[in-house]
């Protein structure tokens, strides 16, 4: 079975411009999450997805936004991008909202933004 | 709003000694999750802890839960080279949003051979 999967696995951009990511959750998964983690730093999450729906924000500006499709990909995109939002964005998947047991989030292996 | 810190930042050990990370929130957790993020990798989960008071082990690895519900530790006993990573814990609060995590700072591990 494929794990999550990210395109791309790095991206150039340079100040002002726009950068869109993508995530292809575990096959099955409904809820989508986005993480931005600076180098050396924590995760910090950014947005989660489930159903096609946008269910919670993290404290980030209106310029980073996204979406989930009918087949529960998803896309990230950071509008007007500024050198700190350089950093790794990782998407992870889970299985099902209302069963705690089955909330454990799996990773995919990210996408480097570097802005210049 | 909601943090969940990690101690130590950062330990360097020599390749057999113990190590431990802690991990604090500054609200009730419905339950916690341990990930591992290897240099250059992505999280990757360990175990979820869902009681007051639960410990659950892993071969060298033991992960505690606080009777309060608003701590946590991941003990390593002697240490392999294979261990070095960042360890995050990550809880939800409860009656919170069901699935968002609040991942821990971190504690980034360095094993010595």
């Amino acid at each position: 079975e494929a794990g999550v999967t990210q395109s791309p696995t790095h991206l150039i951009k340079t100040r002002g411009q726009q950068a869109t990511l993508r995530c292809s959750p575990i096959s099955g998964h409904t809820s989508v999450y986005w993480y931005q983690q600076a180098l050396g730093l924590g995760l910090q999450f950014l947005l989660w997805y489930d159903e096609g729906e946008e269910r919670n924000r993290g404290n980030f500006p209106p310029r980073f936004s996204g979406r989930q499709f009918p087949n529960y990909s998803s896309e990230l995109n950071v509008n007007a991008l500024e050198l700190e939002d350089s950093a790794l964005y990782l998407c992870a998947s889970s299985l099902d909202k209302s069963l705690v047991a089955k909330n454990i989030q799996y990773f995919g292996a990210g996408t480097r933004l570097s802005v210049l | 709003g909601q943090q969940v810190m990690q101690i130590p930042q950062y330990q360097h050990v020599q390749e057999g000694e113990d190590f431990t990370t802690y991990c604090n929130s500054s609200t009730t957790l419905s339950n916690i999750q341990w990930y591992k993020q290897r240099p250059g990798g992505h999280p990757v989960f360990l175990i979820q802890l869902v009681k007051s008071g639960e410990v659950k082990k892993q071969k060298r690895l033991t992960f505690q839960f606080g009777e309060a519900k608003k701590n946590s530790s991941l003990h390593i006993t002697a240490t392999q080279t294979t261990d070095v990573g960042t360890y995050f814990c990550a809880g939800r609060n409860y009656g919170g949003a069901t699935n968002k995590l609040i991942f821990g700072t971190g504690t980034l591990l360095a094993v010595q051979p």
